[in-house]
């Protein structure tokens, strides 16, 4: 069963505005990640944030993490129309097996 | 790109068929996981392969199986194979103890008629 959910589920957006997503999750965590991927293909690590961070920075990108809400965000800033992709965030839980728990994922669609 | 690599690409079987999907790790990691992905899903986990031992497995059937070789490639293996096993099967390798940063392959097609 997937951990969290993602909302929204689709976002359509003009080129050059920034694009939010946000992340919940229900238990516990080591740390949460962000992948994208494009079209049904593999998927591409973008920034990991630990449990005792609050927010983090990767060029165009900045997460933020509330454990004590449970739920994360990610914000793109300027997008481009290569942007155009799925984004999911993931959980690494604290006790149990080092798996990744993906959320539904959200559909980022950028309009040239 | 990682330095993943899963094939085949596509595949297409009939159910009650048995499949083996193959994935080679990243240099340097010793640890691979598996997923399934549904069309308009989010990956799920289906066993995780660390030093040749199974580490940790999701709830998948024990149809759903796999090996770990020394060179840290893998294999994942589908015995009698349902309608519902067609999806998008992702490995991911990682190195233990780095947060768990998982670097995945492009993915194999199962389509299961």
């Amino acid at each position: 069963s997937q951990q969290g959910e993602e909302d929204p589920q689709a976002l359509s957006i003009q080129e050059g505005e920034n694009a939010t997503m946000n992340c919940s999750y229900k238990t516990s965590i080591n740390n949460l990640q962000w992948y994208r991927q494009n079209s049904g293909r593999g998927l591409v690590h973008l920034i990991l944030i630990r449990s005792n961070e609050r927010e983090k920075h990767s060029g165009r990108l900045r997460v933020t993490l509330d454990t004590s809400k449970k739920s994360s965000s990610l914000l793109i800033t300027a997008s481009r129309a290569a942007d155009t992709a799925s984004y999911f965030c993931a959980t690494v839980r604290i006790q149990g097996a080092q798996k990744l728990v993906f959320g539904q994922g959200t559909r980022l669609t950028i309009n040239p | 790109e990682t330095g993943v690599t899963q094939s085949p690409t596509h595949l297409i079987k009939t159910r009650g068929q048995q499949v083996t999907l193959r994935c080679s790790s990243q240099s340097g990691h010793n640890t691979v996981s598996w997923y399934q992905q549904a069309l308009g899903q989010g990956p799920q986990f289906i066993f995780q392969y660390y030093r040749e031992e199974e580490n940790g497995r999701g709830n998948f059937p024990p149809r759903f199986s796999g090996l770990q070789f020394p060179n840290y490639s893998s294999e994942l293996n589908v015995n009698a194979l349902e309608l519902d096993d067609s999806a998008l099967y992702l490995c991911a390798s990682s190195l233990t103890g780095q947060g768990f940063e998982q670097y995945f392959g492009p993915g194999t097609r199962l389509t299961v008629t």
